[in-house]
């Protein structure tokens, strides 16, 4: 069973629409929780962390946690053509020390 | 604001040969890690550093792998003997704790091994 698996797209959206991204994991344990964006070419970019239960809001992002169904999304609202990149699940086990788990990334385009 | 730089930014190498690959981390982080990204599949942890040791290394971390903080800045990686299977982006990346604090990528170190 993969670690972190998230839907590979790509996942195609208007200029202006809300994006859904979404992500899946398999330890049951795990406590923290990651989305970084990719460029292509370029390294992760960290976007938001989520360590409890419920959605956490930063400017057009919204993460959402779900720890007992194991989920965790990203929602970018507004989305603008300069959003479109892979975007990165990461997980943090809890018997891990820094370790962070990819997903191998949703790659989202936004059409003007 | 401050970055992770990484050094140098493509390098080109036979087959067989030793490589190191250069990091600063962020100044007042304390943590780094090593990462990397074959062409077209997911990020994968090799390691995790602290206080001029390993914490925490994945199964790619082989004996062909080494880290070394050799001053109070440079965060280095290098492998003895490359393999073609080598070849991948290498991302160097520090944060101030390993519990809930989230890590910064440096630009990535592309390696061509051939």
């Amino acid at each position: 069973q993969k670690e972190v698996e998230q839907n590979s797209g790509p996942l195609s959206v208007p200029e202006g629409a809300i994006a859904s991204l979404n992500c899946t994991y398999s330890d049951r344990g795990s406590q923290s929780f990651f989305w970084y964006r990719q460029y292509s070419g370029k390294s992760p970019e960290l976007i938001m962390f989520i360590y409890s239960n419920g959605d956490k809001e930063d400017g057009r992002f919204t993460a959402q946690l779900n720890k007992a169904s194991q989920y965790v999304s990203l929602l970018i609202r507004d989305s603008q053509p300069s959003d479109s990149a892979t975007y990165l699940c990461a997980v943090r086990r809890g018997s891990t020390l820094g370790r962070l788990y990819f997903g191998r990334g949703t790659q989202l385009t936004v059409w003007p | 604001e401050p970055e992770v730089t990484q050094t140098p930014s493509h390098q080109v190498t036979q087959m067989g040969q030793e490589v190191i690959l250069r990091c600063v981390p962020i100044s007042n982080h304390l943590y780094f890690y090593w990462y990397r990204q074959i062409l077209g599949q997911k990020v994968e942890f090799l390691v995790s550093f602290y206080n001029n040791e390993i914490s925490e290394k994945s199964e790619i971390f082989d004996d062909q792998f080494s880290v070394e903080r050799p001053d109070g800045s440079n965060f280095t990686l290098k492998i003895r003997s490359t393999k073609l299977e080598d070849s991948a982006m290498y991302f160097c990346a520090s944060s101030t704790s390993q519990s809930y604090n989230e890590q910064f990528f440096g630009p990535g170190t592309r390696l061509t091994v051939l």
